[in-house]
């Protein structure tokens, strides 16, 4: 099965810490794309990053970056210096073809002021 | 540009009654998305459209659900007699031209079955 697993279901993190939000995946594909959406309290998701399991570096966006260890199917996202506008439900996902998107459950993110 | 938009945005109806939502991706986009979402869990793939071909559908999609994007261009998502199961949000997204390509979402559907 291709899955995406999600362990933290909330986290909470004090304004301007870090914090690391945890993401597995499983699929026997060799080459896939990984995401990490943000979904803000009664708004649209979306895109805060994205990576390609061909490339080694972890991808990087201003505050948020990835770690990705493709070896242990492990892809989790750490956002630096948190806002209180980072507040949200946040997705892991992957395209483990060229179709359809596999989300986690989420982790519930607060910033706390 | 004024980004994926879905119509109604919340719809209340009795179990057994037909409903149909509408969904207008962001307009040179080929792909389009319908996912949908319980509470407290990740949105789930129900089927895609490359322009006006239906090339996927998951499971999740029964016979009461048939998705339609006749022209290419906005698309359309009918459930026939409803369950109160069908309770969720319903998503949709677009993107250019492949998967890889990331998906600029809708604000959803909210649907209540009573």
């Amino acid at each position: 099965a291709q899955t995406v697993t999600q362990s933290q279901p909330e986290m909470s993190v004090q304004e301007a810490e870090t914090v690391t939000l945890s993401c597995t995946y499983d699929t026997s594909e060799n080459n896939y794309y990984l995401f990490w959406y943000k979904q803000p309290p009664s708004r649209q998701m979306i895109l805060v990053i994205r990576q390609e399991a061909y490339k080694q570096q972890n991808a990087t966006e201003n505050r948020f970056s990835v770690n990705f260890q493709k070896a242990a199917k492990s892809f989790s996202l750490k956002i630096s210096d948190s806002q209180l506008g980072d507040t949200a439900m946040y997705f892991c996902a992957f395209i483990p073809n060229n179709n359809d998107m596999r989300f986690g459950a989420g982790t519930r993110l607060t910033v706390k002021p | 540009d004024t980004g994926v938009s879905q119509d109604p945005r919340h719809k209340i109806t009795k179990r057994g009654q037909n409903v149909t939502f509408r969904c207008d991706p962001i307009s040179e986009h080929n792909r389009l998305y319908w996912y949908r979402q319980t509470l407290g869990q990740g949105p789930e793939f129900l089927t895609y459209f490359q322009n006006e071909a239906q090339l996927e559908k998951s499971r999740l999609l029964s016979d009461r659900f048939s998705a339609e994007r006749p022209k290419g261009s906005f698309s359309t998502l009918e459930i026939q007699r409803t369950e109160q199961g069908d309770s969720a949000m319903y998503l949709c997204a677009s993107s250019k031209t492949t998967g890889r390509d990331e998906q600029y979402f809708g604000p959803g559907t909210r649907l209540t079955v009573t």
